[in-house]
């Protein structure tokens, strides 16, 4: 079974508006870490957002927040004002096993920012 | 600049060859992950050390090896090499302590042919 699913392989928003990019984990760990990175047609990783799993509060860092909903399993990025420069790969992340585990990502939602 | 520092950026190389991927960490990080990104695959996790040792095992082929100096940089040796191993291979590190950044090298790109 997939550990990370993310639904959405491509989508589209207009610029300016604000886009929800998907994602849902399986875990039976309580320990956990989420994460978001973006992968432009440069192709580096750059890292955007993290929610621990007991995070009481949605992350955000600047346009992005993440909601977190853990009873659903799910780890929503949510892009605000969408700008030209966000069309890219964009990977969900986990990270079971403690501080130091590794990731398991998501298959990856191609955004494209439309002007 | 990440601070994970990842040579060659591109590698072009045969069948049957073996060549080396050479990763330093940002300053300070003591684990370092590879990972290998295909099409086909997606990212994949391959291998994990932590200051030194072999920490976690992912989806590494037999013919694939690693192993992190004593200055913490780290080289993964890819062998006998087929078509199917052309990828972008990514190297990451992360602090001590349990931090939760993990920093990504902008990655080597190995074309077999």
């Amino acid at each position: 079974a997939q550990k990370i699913t993310q639904t959405q392989p491509g989508m589209f928003v207009q610029e300016k508006e604000a886009v929800t990019l998907d994602c849902t984990y399986d875990t039976s760990d309580p320990s956990y870490g989420l994460f978001w990175y973006k992968q432009p047609s440069s192709g580096e990783m750059i890292f955007l957002i993290y929610q621990g799993s007991y995070d009481q509060q949605n992350a955000t860092e600047g346009r992005y927040s993440l909601n977190f909903q853990k009873a659903r399993k799910s780890a929503n990025l949510v892009i605000s004002a969408s700008q030209l420069g966000d069309s890219a790969m964009y990977f969900c992340a986990m990270r079971e096993g403690g501080s130091q585990g590794n990731l398991i990502f998501g298959k990856g939602t191609k955004l494209s920012v439309k002007p | 600049d990440s601070g994970v520092t990842q040579t060659p950026k591109h590698l072009i190389t045969a069948t049957g060859q073996r060549v080396t991927l050479r990763c330093s960490p940002r300053s300070g990080d003591l684990s370092v992950y590879w990972y290998q990104q295909s099409l086909d695959q997606g990212l994949q996790f391959l291998i994990q050390y932590y200051n030194g040792e072999e920490r976690a095992k992912g989806n590494i082929l037999e013919r694939f090896s690693a192993q992190q100096f004593p200055d913490l940089h780290s080289e993964l040796n890819l062998s006998s090499l087929e078509l199917g191993d052309s990828a972008l291979y990514f190297c990451a590190s992360s602090p001590r302590g349990g931090a939760y950044g993990y920093t990504f090298g902008s990655g080597t790109r190995l074309t077999v042919v």
